[in-house]
């Protein structure tokens, strides 16, 4: 139990256009979801927090308007790239809380690159 | 501050040895959690073991033992009869307050661990 995916694995997109990447909780009803970032050879950082049915709540130094979250429903958690720059290269991994112990549970990951 | 501190930026060790990652933390709660999370190359992020701060006993799952040294701020990793499949990264993560309250991991820089045969 407690799987969770991510949508696509891997994507490539031109600079200026908007990539969208799905995170899904497959067994489980997630109240939470958390997006990170995480740069080659370096730890992963949080983005943001979303919550089902309310807006993200955002780290320091993340903006807000370029990545877009939405939180639709207690499975379904999807971060937009929105004019996407190559310096947005990255690996965005997903995690969601819920089930009965809590604990966060992560997907496989998504790796972006823009040319 | 630096939260989660992992020294070590990498490690080698000879198949069926023990090996000890080590990772420190810092914070002023009382209620927080620990985390190891293996990283292979494949990227997806695996769950290894978790201690909550009341917790007495050294938290164990199979070959994975952390070695919780309160008083230092210590949660070192140790696993053991290392296997070739255990060459990965490896991250420390610390979740503070209480269940259910934060829910916030913070990771460690990491350390890559490469397993010889």
């Amino acid at each position: 139990g407690a799987v969770v995916s991510q949508h696509p694995s891997w994507v490539i997109c031109k600079s200026g256009t908007s990539v969208k990447i799905e995170c899904r909780s497959l067994d489980f009803q997630a109240t939470t979801m958390f997006w990170y970032r995480q740069f080659p050879k370096q730890s992963l950082m949080l983005m943001a927090t979303s919550n089902e049915g309310s807006k993200a709540t955002y780290e320091q130094g993340v903006e807000k308007d370029k990545f877009l979250i939405n939180h639709a429903s207690l499975t379904l958690s999807t971060l937009t790239v929105t004019s996407a720059h190559p310096e947005d290269s990255s690996f965005y991994i997903c995690s969601a809380r819920g089930g009965t112990s809590g604990e966060q549970y992560f997907g496989p990951g998504t790796r972006l690159t823009v040319t | 501050a630096q939260k989660i501190t992992q020294t070590q930026p990498g490690m080698f060790v000879q198949e069926k040895e023990a090996v000890t990652l080590d990772c420190t933390y810092d914070t002023s709660d009382q209620s927080y959690g620990l985390f190891w999370y293996k990283q292979p190359s494949s990227g997806e992020m695996i769950f290894l073991i978790y201690q909550g701060s009341y917790d007495e006993q050294n938290a164990t799952e199979g070959r994975y033992s952390l070695n919780f040294q309160k008083a230092r701020k210590s949660a070192n990793l140790v696993i053991s009869a290392s296997q070739l499949g255990d060459s990965a990264m490896y991250f420390c993560a610390m979740r503070e307050g209480t269940q259910g309250g934060s829910e916030k991991l913070v990771f460690g820089k990491g350390m890559k661990l490469t397993v010889n045969p």
